[in-house]
């Protein structure tokens, strides 16, 4: 079995300030990670992913997470917030066995203020 | 490269009526697949395709939900009747099945609003 929590619901930062969300994961495999991004009335969108390589995972605009199975974390950073950063996060797992479906985590709302 | 494509984009039904939502993926995807976004949470699978067969219907409440596949490009979710719980966005996604976790892209999805 497989599962994600976000630790933060609703994260607001101030516009130039770090992004940090929050993810643990549980998974009975070897996990495959993401984080995907939704704006509001646009479809989800990968920012990163992670699949063995790399712990340190670089994704579009300026986000990048980290894999750290001792702790089984991903959580997803930014060094400087922008405005249009401002939409709904979700940090997802797969098994990279069995079916490999994706299981989202309940996602993390960043509000960017100016 | 045109992306997933869904119809309508929003729907509004009186309980106990029937729904239908189209999905159109990405050319040569052969792996579709449809979600259930209940406001507040996260996307869940309600079924996965891999071209016209069902790989995964695990979560799909079978006695009012149904989907097909029937040429293996165009899809369709039907729900019939409609509970006022099943107001969510659907979402329809589509990935190659040429690496180990592939990655799924994203149709803008349906609102389905159930009065």
């Amino acid at each position: 079995a497989q599962s994600v929590t976000q630790l933060d619901s609703h994260v607001s930062v101030s516009e130039g300030t770090p992004v940090l969300l929050r993810c643990n994961y549980s998974s009975s495999y070897s996990p495959s990670l993401f984080w995907y991004v939704q704006h509001p009335n646009k479809g989800l969108q990968l920012l990163l992913k992670y699949t063995s390589a790399a712990t340190l995972v670089k994704g579009i605009n300026g986000f990048e997470a980290e894999f750290k199975k001792s702790e089984t974390s991903f959580h997803l950073t930014k060094p400087s917030a922008h405005m249009s950063d401002a939409a709904e996060y979700f940090c997802v797992v797969s098994d990279r066995a069995g079916r490999r479906a994706l299981t989202f985590g309940s996602g993390t709302r960043l509000q960017v203020q100016p | 490269e045109a992306g997933v494509a869904q119809s309508p984009r929003y729907k509004i039904i009186e309980k106990r009526q029937s729904v239908a939502f189209w999905c159109n993926p990405i050319s040569g995807h052969a792996t579709l697949y449809w979600y259930q976004q209940i406001l507040g949470q996260g996307p869940k699978l309600l079924i996965q395709f891999q071209n016209n067969g069902v790989v995964d219907d695990s979560q799909l409440p079978k006695d009012r939900f149904s989907a097909e596949r029937l040429k293996g490009v165009d899809s369709t979710l039907k729900i019939q009747p409609a509970k006022l719980e099943d107001s969510a966005v659907y979402l329809c996604a589509s990935s190659l099945q040429t690496s180990e976790v592939p990655e799924q892209f994203f149709g803008p999805g349906t609102r389905l609003t159930v009065l």
